[in-house]
This record gives structure tokens, sequence and C-alpha cells, in this order.
């Protein structure tokens, strides 16, 4: 069946420009996951769905960064004003259930973002 | 603040091998811990997950520990092949009201050499 689906596979934007990187779940997972991953770090986490609703987005790291779900499907991550130091893997993960998370997350390719 | 350290940060071996990799975290107060594997330019895909309450799993050729007391984890892999060259991250999730959220380590690039 179908996985996780993220586009596009990469971005390259200038300095100041916005960008929307977009992903689709698989279907009938409720919970989403943002995660960036920047050269040489772990994983961050930025921001946890549950069906529509956004109970956790303590990860954003400035109000630059944005994120909505609509239809308990796809999600889009918005950054505005792009600097260079957003640059990073964008991974988008679902599951079938947020809380007592039991099972494991299936990611995305994930969206290479480059802001030179 | 939870942290997971991984190590070694690389490893090279021969076909056949059998290995071990390490995985460490802060707070013992954890839900569960997941090992992933990450081929280059791809995303992640989950190998193997642990709860809590469990001291091992295994699937194939791939067997994972969790001493939570300690805060370790290893993931062991017999019999190597080159396809197993991949960087390898080990995440835990948090406990509590918490617990979809993980921390990963910054991973074990491994290389097997035919």
């Amino acid at each position: 069946g179908a996985g996780v689906s993220q586009s596009p596979s990469n971005k390259v934007t200038e300095k100041g420009k916005d960008v929307e990187l977009r992903c689709d779940p698989i279907s009938g997972h409720t919970a989403l996951y943002w995660y960036r991953q920047r050269l040489g770090q772990g994983l961050e986490f930025l921001i946890y769905f549950q069906g529509n609703s956004a109970p956790d987005k303590s990860g954003l790291p400035s109000d630059r960064f944005s994120a909505e779900r609509t239809g308990e499907s796809v999600s889009t991550l918005t950054i505005q004003r792009t600097q260079q130091e957003d640059s990073a893997v964008y991974l988008c993960a679902s599951s079938p259930q947020g809380r007592q998370l039991g099972t494991p997350l299936h990611f995305g390719n994930g969206t290479r973002l480059t802001v030179t | 603040k939870q942290e997971v350290t991984q190590i070694p940060a690389a490893l090279s071996v021969p076909e056949g091998e059998n290995l071990v990799l390490n995985c460490s975290f802060t707070d013992s107060a954890i839900y569960n811990l997941q090992w992933f594997r990450q081929d280059p330019g791809k995303g992640l895909t989950s190998l193997l997950l642990i709860q809590s309450s469990q001291r091992e799993q295994t699937s194939g050729r791939l067997n994972a520990s969790l001493d939570k007391s300690s805060g370790r984890s290893t993931l062991y892999i017999a019999a190597s092949q080159p396809g197993d060259s991949a960087t390898y991250l080990c995440a835990v999730s948090g406990s509590g009201g918490s617990n979809y959220k993980l921390t990963f380590g910054k991973g074990t690039l491994l290389t097997v050499n035919p």
C-alpha cells in the first residue's frame, strides 16, 4: 500500500522567501508528526497532530514556522521569511494512534530544503 | 531533558561479521524505544520497537535489547550483509503525556564491505 508521501523532495529557495512543504500520511492514520534533521544532528521534533488539532507544537523553532492539517489527512508545514539556518531535511511521519504510542511511526522520504 | 547517545558514530565491518550498535539515554522514564534504519536520501524505516516493559525484540537477523534502569539499548545484527549498510537511529518516547514524542540519537553509520 501507499506510504507517507512528501513533496517536493527537494526545494532550493532564496533567503527571505516563504516555502510550503506538504505531507500526505497513510490513509486512516490519525496521528501526524513533523521532524527536522539538520546536517550532523539528530532528528528534532517540530509538531504533533492528532486529527486536525495540534496538541503539541512546542518544537517549532520560531513564529516563522507554522503547520496545519485538514481532513485528518494532508498537512502543510510553512516557513516564512526563510533563513539559512532553516536548511535541513524535513520529515513527516504518521501512525494509527498518537498518545499511547505503541506502534511504529511510518516516515516519508523527506523534503530537503536549501536556503541560499 | 532527555538525551540519546549512540556509539560508535561510524562502523565498518567485513561481510558476515556479527555486530552490536549501542544506544544510551539519560532519562529512564521512557514509554518505548525504537530502532530505525535510514538509507541515503530516504526516510526512516522502523526496524524494532521495544515497549518499556519488555527486555528484547527480534526480527530476522536483528535483535534489540533494552535495559531501562541503566538507560541502555543494543541492536545486534547477525551475519551482516552489504545491504545492511545504512545509518541506524535509536529513539525513545517520553513517558506520561508526551509519549508520542521521540527523542533521537545522531545515529551510527554502518558500512558492510563485501
